[in-house]
């Protein structure tokens, strides 16, 4: 499986802001880039997906970003609340083919939001 | 969604046994697959469950150690086998859909002590 690199490690923002999570990928035949959150406990659940035929993806609160010449993508959460503290993982897979659904995670973000 | 139903959801084993997971989808899905998560760790692919026929395993995952079933389209078990201390982990049960999202079981917490 080829590389998802993910940044930062950890997160911590105050109620109301901004937080930005990025990724980085090398295999350039992935066409599906998603977002998963998952709280302790719990499996991953999807927040946002995004494919490279758009730059930007936004619903409610999360923004996904995405620059396909530099192979980058980022999840943008706007007004940051308490109950937004949970692990991020950006994934990478493609659409089509045999690799169909094999998501490559990246490493996580564990994001903080104080009151 | 599919709505995604893994079981056990946690387990304390002993050493050199061996435990079933079972993953039931409450719709027929395309793909099945099975991921392993380690403490404070990502989520690593293991296997592509195939419906009537072997699973592909990915590479530094072996079929002795994690034997997989999927007899139908809704119903997949993946074993952890011969278990050491280093299996303790998140198993995690994921369907797809062609051109839809992947989703998530809850995940299976195993210990081995």
């Amino acid at each position: 499986q080829q590389q998802v690199k993910q940044s930062p490690q950890s997160l911590i923002v105050q109620k109301g802001g901004i937080s930005i999570i990025n990724c980085a990928y090398e295999n350039t035949a992935f066409d599906y880039f998603p977002w998963y959150q998952q709280f302790p406990g719990k499996g991953p659940a999807l927040l946002i997906a995004i494919r490279p035929d758009v730059s930007e993806k936004k619903e409610g609160r999360f923004t996904i970003s995405f620059n396909k010449s530099a192979k980058q993508f980022s999840l943008h959460i706007m007004d940051s609340q308490p109950g937004d503290s949970a692990t991020y993982f950006c994934a990478a897979s493609r659409i089509r083919g045999t690799s169909y659904g094999k998501l490559t995670f990246g490493q996580g973000t564990i994001l903080t939001v104080h009151p | 969604s599919a709505v995604i139903s893994q079981k056990p959801s946690r387990d304390i084993c002993q050493r050199g046994t061996s435990l079933t997971i079972q993953c039931q989808v409450d719709s027929q899905v395309t793909m099945m697959f099975w991921y392993r998560q380690q403490p404070g760790q990502s989520l690593t692919l293991i296997a592509t469950a195939n419906q009537g026929s072997e699973a592909t395993y990915e590479s530094g995952f072996v079929i002795d150690k994690f034997p997989i079933s999927r007899p139908n389209l809704t119903f997949s078990t993946l074993t952890v086998s011969n278990m050491s201390p280093e299996d303790s982990s998140i198993y995690l049960c994921s369907v797809g859909q062609t051109n839809t999202e992947a989703f998530f079981g809850q995940g299976t917490r195993l210990t081995v002590v």
